[in-house]
């Protein structure tokens, strides 16, 4: 089976850095996907590795260690709009393993 | 391009009721999804369909059965509804040739009393 370790919370101010770590114990490992979700909206694709290192899009980079069983999303120039739920997900074979989810919370 | 449509929005189901929640995807996408959402946890896969003709389950499959109708559609069954079921439901798609980037409708909200 899979199994997935994120924090539950975090709050930061506008202008902060967020790193969410999540670490993981799976079978048949192809990559680590990040989403984000607003409240009462649906989940939306932010990243995805598959390869060791750090991918860059924009204000967000995502960085995975396939022989550590560790990523993190890391957040940076916070903004208001950035407060959601941010969820990793291992990719295996057709299909997604959600984690908990990670409420960050953004103050001004 | 609507991307993932599902109907309902909402309903409200008494204890033992059946409905099915339809699901539909424009973007020519092989795998289509069904999972839950229960409030603080993270999406539980129920059932998917790798292509059409085909269909798997998931990490919760019980009390649910799906169809994958056509390569669009993919419908999701409660035969007998109970209050466990009481969650957010989110349809799915993917297109196998590219990143695990799934693409979410906007989910169907569901009460069971």
């Amino acid at each position: 089976g899979q199994s997935l370790e994120q924090p539950s919370e975090v709050t930061a101010v506008e202008g902060a850095i967020v790193q969410i770590n999540c670490t993981y114990q799976t079978s048949g490992f192809y990559g680590l996907s990040w989403y984000q979700q607003h409240d009462g909206g649906a989940p939306t694709f932010l990243s995805y590795n598959a390869l060791d290192g750090l991918e860059e899009t924009g204000r967000f980079s995502s960085f995975l260690s396939r022989s550590d069983s560790y990523g993190y999303l890391l957040l940076q120039e916070l903004q208001m709009k950035d407060s959601a739920s941010y969820f990793c997900a291992v990719a295996g074979d057709y299909k997604l393993s959600f984690g908990a989810g990670t409420t960050v919370t953004v103050r001004a | 391009n609507a991307g993932v449509t599902q109907t309902p929005k909402f309903q409200v189901l008494k204890t033992g009721q059946s409905m099915t929640l339809q699901c539909a995807q424009d973007m020519n996408h092989n795998s289509m999804y069904w999972y839950r959402q229960d409030p603080g946890m993270g999406l539980r896969l129920i059932y998917y369909s790798a292509s059409e003709g085909t269909t798997d389950k998931g990490e919760v499959p019980n009390g649910y059965n799906v169809s994958r109708l056509n390569k669009r559609e993919f419908s999701l069954r409660l035969e007998s509804a109970a209050p466990s079921q009481t969650s957010v439901y989110f349809c799915a798609s993917h297109d196998r040739g590219r990143t695990y980037e799934q693409y979410f409708g906007p989910g169907t909200r569901l009460t069971v009393t």
